[in-house]
């Protein structure tokens, strides 16, 4: 178990710049998560994928934020056009099983920093 | 819309010594979870302690254990012995289970927990 990978662990950019991060989830994991983190404030669900199906979105994630994750491994977000207000931690995590029963394993955490 | 309230930002204690984080949750769903997780200086986030809505009986986790209040709504984290380690944030979270298909976990906006040697 070498625990969830995000990459990069700092992503400093302009407004109106495209970025994408990319998430390693346990291997055996099948479900994965994606949450963002502002200052002083929980993890805000933004959506979770099952395999390769993305099976729930926040209202969080505007139509300029897409998440993939083809061959129901790794997985990537992208956000399109950054805004000021895009800056935050971003963390990926997975599971073997629903929330209910099987615990989250996080990253680390992409920080994203808009300029 | 469910939602989570931890009403200390911060909270501090004696090494050794036990501290009660507060939690409040708002739901009307009568089956449901209840989390604690840690999320330490390095960011990486791990559950402590899970509690299950329909069991009456309080989760423990070796110095950890919660008071769960159902009908107040009260989902509280003792820690016990506290140790140098304990410091961290900590998030209370809510899960309505599976009824209506979501996998989304509702958190607090978290508690700064210092432990002083």
């Amino acid at each position: 178990d070498t625990g969830v990978s995000q990459n990069p662990r700092h992503k400093i950019t302009k407004r109106g710049q495209n970025v994408t991060f990319r998430c390693d989830p346990i291997s055996e994991h099948n479900r994965l998560y994606w949450y963002r983190q502002t200052l002083g404030q929980g993890p805000e669900f933004l959506t979770y994928f099952q395999n390769e199906a993305q099976l729930e979105k926040s209202r969080l994630l505007s139509d300029r934020f897409s998440a993939e994750r083809p061959k129901g491994s790794f997985s990537t977000l992208e956000i399109q056009r950054t805004e000021q207000g895009d800056s935050a931690m971003y963390l990926c995590a997975s599971s073997s099983r629903s929330v209910g029963n099987s615990p989250l394993h996080f990253g680390n955490g992409t920080r994203l920093t808009v300029t | 819309a469910q939602t989570v309230t931890q009403s200390q930002p911060e909270m501090s204690v004696q090494e050794a010594e036990t501290v009660t984080l507060s939690c409040t949750y708002d739901t009307s769903e009568s089956d449901y979870y209840l989390f604690w997780y840690k999320q330490p200086p390095s960011r990486q986030m791990i559950l402590v302690i899970r509690q299950e809505a329909y069991k009456q009986q309080n989760a423990t986790e070796n110095r950890f254990s919660v008071n769960f209040q159902k009908a107040a709504k009260s989902f509280s984290l003792k820690i016990s012995d506290s140790q140098l380690g304990d410091a961290a944030m900590y998030f209370c979270a809510y899960y309505g289970g599976t009824q209506g298909g979501s996998e989304k976990l509702v958190f607090g906006k978290g508690t700064k927990l210092t432990v002083n040697p």
